[in-house]
C-alpha cells in the first residue's frame, strides 16, 4: 500500500492564481480530511469528507473548495491564492474508530 | 465543546531520562484520544490511541499513555529518551458519535533530547 499520497510536495504561487492540491489513499478509508499547519497554531481543519459525495467544512474553509467523487481521491482547490494561504497542507484518511493516516504534506508559498 | 491542552510547548530532556508530555482534554462524551509524532519536514504518524479498552495504552517506539478519566488526562511517557525521539508531539481528541471523525488538536509539544 502506498498509504496517503500528496502532490505536489512544493508549490509557489502568485497572488490570485488557482491550483489544486492532490490527495489519494489506497486503504479504502471512508474519512478524509485536509489540514493546514502554521507555526504556533497547530493543525487546523479545512474540509473533511465522510464518504464519496459527502463533504463538509472544517474550522478554516474560506478560500478552499473540495470534492469527493471517489473513495480514493480528495483534492483541495485554492480558488484565488492569497499570501495568508502560505502554509503546509496535510491530507489524512481514516476508517471509523481508527487513527488518521497522514500524507507527507505540500509546502505552499503564495507571493 | 471538546478541547485539548498540551502543557508545555517545549520540553527538553537528557538522553536516557524519562519523557513526560502532558495532555488534558475536555469532552462531553467518552472520547477517543490519540498521540501523534511529527519529525521535521514530515507528516504526522500515529503513536498510540485510546478507544475505551485498557486505560494504559502502549504505542510504537516504546511510548505509552494512560487515560485518567478523573483527571481528564492522557499523558504520554517513555522511560528512557533516545536522541531519535526529538520531534513534535500532538495530542488529539475525537468524539465517538456517528460518522464524524473530526479530531480536535492540541498545539503540540516540541521535544528536545540532549546528549
Amino acid at each position: 500500500n502506498a498509504g496517503v499520497t500528496q502532490t505536489p510536495k512544493f508549490q509557489v504561487l502568485k497572488t490570485g492564481q488557482s491550483m489544486t492540491l492532490q490527495c489519494a489513499q489506497d486503504m479504502n478509508h471512508e474519512y478524509m480530511s485536509w489540514y493546514r499547519q502554521d507555526p504556533g497554531m497547530g493543525l487546523r481543519l479545512i474540509h473533511y469528507s465522510v464518504g464519496a459525495g459527502i463533504t463538509d467544512q472544517g474550522e478554516v474553509p474560506n478560500g478552499y473548495n473540495v470534492s469527493r467523487s471517489t473513495t480514493e481521491d480528495f483534492p483541495l482547490r485554492l480558488l484565488s491564492a492569497a499570501p495568508s494561504q502560505t502554509s503546509v497542507y496535510f491530507c489524512a484518511s481514516s476508517r471509523t474508530g481508527e487513527g488518521q493516516f497522514f500524507g507527507p504534506g505540500t509546502r505552499l508559498t503564495v507571493l | 465543546a471538546q478541547s485539548v491542552t498540551q502543557l508545555g510547548s517545549h520540553v527538553s530532556v537528557s538522553e536516557g531520562a524519562l519523557v513526560l508530555l502532558r495532555c488534558n482534554y475536555s469532552s462531553s462524551v467518552p472520547p477517543y484520544l490519540f498521540w501523534y509524532v511529527q519529525y521535521p519536514n514530515q507528516g504526522l504518524q500515529l503513536l498510540l490511541k485510546y478507544t475505551s479498552a485498557a486505560t494504559l495504552v502502549k504505542g510504537i517506539n516504546g511510548f505509552e499513555a494512560e487515560f485518567k478519566k478523573s483527571e481528564t488526562s492522557f499523558h504520554l511517557t517513555k522511560p528512557s529518551a533516545h536522541m531519535s525521539d526529538a520531534a513534535e508531539y500532538f495530542c488529539a481528541v475525537s468524539d465517538r458519535v456517528g460518522n464524524n471523525r473530526k479530531l480536535i488538536w492540541g498545539l503540540g509539544t516540541s521535544l528536545a533530547v540532549n546528549p
